[in-house]
Protein backbone atom coordinates (compact mmCIF):
# COMPACT_ATOMS: atom_id res chain seq x y z
CA UNK A 1 0.00 0.00 0.00
CA UNK A 2 1.29 3.82 -0.72
CA UNK A 3 1.42 6.49 1.55
CA UNK A 4 2.48 9.78 2.14
CA UNK A 5 4.05 11.61 5.55
CA UNK A 6 3.42 15.34 6.19
CA UNK A 7 5.43 15.63 9.09
CA UNK A 8 4.73 19.31 9.97
CA UNK A 9 0.97 20.11 10.85
CA UNK A 10 1.95 23.97 10.56
CA UNK A 11 5.05 26.09 8.81
CA UNK A 12 5.18 29.49 9.61
CA UNK A 13 7.43 31.99 7.47
CA UNK A 14 8.08 35.29 7.37
CA UNK A 15 7.09 37.17 3.97
CA UNK A 16 10.33 37.41 1.92
CA UNK A 17 11.70 34.55 3.47
CA UNK A 18 11.80 31.16 1.81
CA UNK A 19 9.65 28.65 2.79
CA UNK A 20 9.93 24.14 2.09
CA UNK A 21 6.67 21.85 2.81
CA UNK A 22 8.31 18.66 3.65
CA UNK A 23 6.65 15.51 2.28
CA UNK A 24 7.76 11.74 2.34
CA UNK A 25 6.11 8.88 0.11
CA UNK A 26 5.88 5.06 0.03
CA UNK A 27 4.63 3.60 -2.86
CA UNK A 28 6.23 0.53 -4.92
CA UNK A 29 7.89 1.20 -8.32
CA UNK A 30 8.13 4.23 -9.94
CA UNK A 31 5.83 7.05 -7.95
CA UNK A 32 3.58 9.84 -9.76
CA UNK A 33 4.13 12.63 -6.99
CA UNK A 34 1.96 16.21 -6.42
CA UNK A 35 1.43 18.85 -4.27
CA UNK A 36 -2.04 20.60 -4.29
CA UNK A 37 -3.32 23.79 -2.28
CA UNK A 38 -6.06 24.33 -0.45
CA UNK A 39 -7.52 27.62 0.11
CA UNK A 40 -10.46 27.85 2.71
CA UNK A 41 -13.78 26.62 1.65
CA UNK A 42 -12.39 26.13 -1.71
CA UNK A 43 -11.59 23.06 -3.57
CA UNK A 44 -7.99 21.61 -4.46
CA UNK A 45 -5.95 23.20 -6.70
CA UNK A 46 -2.76 21.74 -8.82
CA UNK A 47 0.24 23.17 -8.09
CA UNK A 48 2.98 20.50 -9.65
CA UNK A 49 4.16 16.95 -10.74
CA UNK A 50 6.17 14.53 -10.86
CA UNK A 51 6.41 12.07 -13.19
CA UNK A 52 9.44 11.10 -15.01
CA UNK A 53 12.81 13.47 -15.95
CA UNK A 54 14.21 15.95 -14.11
CA UNK A 55 13.76 15.82 -10.69
CA UNK A 56 13.15 19.23 -10.15
CA UNK A 57 9.64 20.49 -10.89
CA UNK A 58 8.53 24.17 -11.50
CA UNK A 59 4.87 24.97 -11.25
CA UNK A 60 2.38 27.68 -10.29
CA UNK A 61 3.09 31.13 -8.59
CA UNK A 62 6.56 30.40 -8.48
CA UNK A 63 6.52 26.82 -6.14
CA UNK A 64 9.14 24.47 -7.04
CA UNK A 65 10.02 20.62 -5.75
CA UNK A 66 12.46 18.10 -6.11
CA UNK A 67 11.98 14.59 -6.10
CA UNK A 68 14.93 12.44 -4.82
CA UNK A 69 14.36 8.87 -4.86
CA UNK A 70 16.83 8.03 -2.52
CA UNK A 71 15.57 9.95 0.09
CA UNK A 72 11.55 9.22 -0.73
CA UNK A 73 11.32 12.79 -0.76
CA UNK A 74 9.02 15.23 -2.77
CA UNK A 75 9.48 18.52 -0.81
CA UNK A 76 7.83 21.89 -1.74
CA UNK A 77 10.00 25.07 -1.87
CA UNK A 78 9.61 28.63 -2.76
CA UNK A 79 12.33 31.23 -2.78
CA UNK A 80 9.63 33.86 -1.57
CA UNK A 81 7.11 33.69 0.28
CA UNK A 82 3.92 35.61 0.09
CA UNK A 83 1.21 36.58 2.60
CA UNK A 84 -0.90 35.05 -0.17
CA UNK A 85 0.88 31.76 -0.15
CA UNK A 86 -1.29 30.79 3.11
CA UNK A 87 -2.99 28.28 2.57
CA UNK A 88 -3.55 24.21 3.23
CA UNK A 89 -1.02 21.94 1.14
CA UNK A 90 -1.59 18.30 0.49
CA UNK A 91 1.55 16.38 -0.85
CA UNK A 92 -0.20 12.94 -2.81
CA UNK A 93 1.36 10.06 -4.48
CA UNK A 94 -0.06 7.56 -6.62
CA UNK A 95 1.39 4.48 -7.82
CA UNK A 96 3.12 4.87 -11.46
CA UNK A 97 2.59 2.32 -14.65
CA UNK A 98 0.41 -0.44 -13.54
CA UNK A 99 -1.36 1.80 -11.31
CA UNK A 100 -4.82 1.82 -13.03
CA UNK A 101 -7.18 3.89 -12.30
CA UNK A 102 -5.90 4.05 -9.02
CA UNK A 103 -6.75 7.26 -7.27
CA UNK A 104 -4.41 9.81 -5.38
CA UNK A 105 -3.09 9.02 -1.78
CA UNK A 106 -2.74 12.45 -0.02
CA UNK A 107 -0.40 13.23 3.25
CA UNK A 108 -2.25 14.88 6.18
CA UNK A 109 -1.79 18.20 4.63
CA UNK A 110 0.68 21.18 6.12
CA UNK A 111 -1.06 24.51 6.74
CA UNK A 112 1.32 26.90 5.96
CA UNK A 113 1.28 30.98 7.74
CA UNK A 114 3.08 33.71 5.90
CA UNK A 115 3.26 36.36 8.40
CA UNK A 116 3.72 39.76 7.06
CA UNK B 1 -16.97 27.33 -18.17
CA UNK B 2 -16.02 25.50 -15.47
CA UNK B 3 -13.82 22.46 -15.82
CA UNK B 4 -15.32 20.30 -12.72
CA UNK B 5 -18.61 20.84 -11.33
CA UNK B 6 -20.51 19.63 -8.61
CA UNK B 7 -24.07 20.13 -7.34
CA UNK B 8 -25.14 21.25 -4.93
CA UNK B 9 -22.58 22.85 -3.03
CA UNK B 10 -24.26 22.16 0.12
CA UNK B 11 -26.31 19.75 1.53
CA UNK B 12 -28.34 19.37 5.10
CA UNK B 13 -30.59 16.39 5.46
CA UNK B 14 -31.66 14.09 8.24
CA UNK B 15 -30.29 10.28 9.22
CA UNK B 16 -31.57 7.96 7.08
CA UNK B 17 -32.34 9.91 3.99
CA UNK B 18 -30.78 9.15 0.46
CA UNK B 19 -29.08 11.25 -1.74
CA UNK B 20 -27.64 11.87 -4.66
CA UNK B 21 -24.70 14.46 -6.01
CA UNK B 22 -23.82 15.31 -9.52
CA UNK B 23 -20.59 15.88 -10.85
CA UNK B 24 -19.82 16.86 -14.70
CA UNK B 25 -16.10 17.72 -16.26
CA UNK B 26 -16.29 19.83 -19.37
CA UNK B 27 -12.48 18.78 -19.50
CA UNK B 28 -12.83 15.30 -22.10
CA UNK B 29 -11.09 13.54 -19.30
CA UNK B 30 -11.38 9.90 -19.24
CA UNK B 31 -11.42 8.79 -15.61
CA UNK B 32 -13.34 10.36 -12.75
CA UNK B 33 -12.97 10.12 -9.13
CA UNK B 34 -14.90 10.80 -5.59
CA UNK B 35 -12.91 11.86 -2.88
CA UNK B 36 -14.11 12.54 1.13
CA UNK B 37 -12.73 15.12 3.02
CA UNK B 38 -13.54 14.46 7.14
CA UNK B 39 -13.57 17.49 9.74
CA UNK B 40 -9.85 16.87 10.52
CA UNK B 41 -9.37 17.98 6.10
CA UNK B 42 -7.84 14.64 5.79
CA UNK B 43 -8.85 13.25 1.88
CA UNK B 44 -9.54 10.16 0.99
CA UNK B 45 -10.36 8.08 -2.53
CA UNK B 46 -13.86 6.79 -2.94
CA UNK B 47 -14.10 5.91 -6.44
CA UNK B 48 -12.21 5.82 -9.16
CA UNK B 49 -14.11 5.41 -12.90
CA UNK B 50 -13.52 5.39 -16.35
CA UNK B 51 -15.20 3.10 -19.37
CA UNK B 52 -12.67 0.08 -18.18
CA UNK B 53 -13.11 0.06 -14.70
CA UNK B 54 -14.92 1.00 -11.60
CA UNK B 55 -11.97 0.67 -8.96
CA UNK B 56 -14.28 0.79 -4.95
CA UNK B 57 -12.07 1.60 -2.16
CA UNK B 58 -12.86 -1.22 -0.03
CA UNK B 59 -13.43 1.29 3.47
CA UNK B 60 -16.15 2.94 1.55
CA UNK B 61 -19.41 1.18 2.82
CA UNK B 62 -21.93 -0.20 0.26
CA UNK B 63 -24.07 2.80 0.86
CA UNK B 64 -22.43 4.61 -1.55
CA UNK B 65 -22.89 3.94 -5.30
CA UNK B 66 -21.04 5.87 -7.91
CA UNK B 67 -23.14 6.49 -11.22
CA UNK B 68 -21.95 7.52 -14.41
CA UNK B 69 -24.46 8.34 -17.02
CA UNK B 70 -21.79 9.06 -19.48
CA UNK B 71 -18.42 9.75 -19.95
CA UNK B 72 -18.67 13.46 -18.20
CA UNK B 73 -20.94 12.29 -15.36
CA UNK B 74 -20.33 11.09 -12.15
CA UNK B 75 -22.78 11.25 -9.99
CA UNK B 76 -22.39 9.97 -6.55
CA UNK B 77 -25.87 8.71 -4.38
CA UNK B 78 -25.72 7.85 -0.73
CA UNK B 79 -28.54 5.56 0.73
CA UNK B 80 -29.48 5.28 4.40
CA UNK B 81 -27.35 8.34 5.46
CA UNK B 82 -25.66 8.45 8.56
CA UNK B 83 -23.90 10.98 11.21
CA UNK B 84 -20.56 9.85 10.12
CA UNK B 85 -20.99 10.60 6.64
CA UNK B 86 -20.99 14.49 6.98
CA UNK B 87 -17.83 15.53 5.12
CA UNK B 88 -16.75 17.44 1.94
CA UNK B 89 -17.09 15.52 -0.98
CA UNK B 90 -14.74 16.01 -3.95
CA UNK B 91 -15.19 15.01 -7.39
CA UNK B 92 -12.09 14.90 -9.78
CA UNK B 93 -11.46 14.26 -13.75
CA UNK B 94 -8.54 13.18 -15.03
CA UNK B 95 -7.06 12.10 -18.72
CA UNK B 96 -5.35 9.44 -18.71
CA UNK B 97 -4.78 7.66 -15.41
CA UNK B 98 -1.66 9.12 -14.57
CA UNK B 99 -2.31 12.53 -15.53
CA UNK B 100 -3.07 15.80 -13.05
CA UNK B 101 -5.89 14.92 -11.61
CA UNK B 102 -8.37 18.25 -11.69
CA UNK B 103 -11.19 18.96 -8.70
CA UNK B 104 -14.35 20.40 -8.54
CA UNK B 105 -15.39 22.78 -5.71
CA UNK B 106 -16.46 20.17 -3.41
CA UNK B 107 -20.20 19.74 -1.33
CA UNK B 108 -20.51 20.15 2.17
CA UNK B 109 -22.42 17.23 3.56
CA UNK B 110 -24.06 17.68 7.11
CA UNK B 111 -25.66 14.86 7.95
CA UNK B 112 -28.67 15.87 11.38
Amino acid sequence: AQSVAQPEDQVNVAEGNPLTVKCTYSVSGNPYLFWYVQYPNRGLQFLLKYITGDNLVKGSYGFEAEFNKSQTSFHLNKPSALVSDSALYFCAVKKGSGGGADGLTFGKGTHLIIQP
Amino acid sequence: DTAVSQTPKYLVTQMGNDKSIKCEQNLGHDTMYWYKQDSKKFLKIMFSYNNKELIINETVPNRFSPKSPDKAHLNLHINSLELGDSAVYFCASSQLVQETQYFGPGTRLLVL
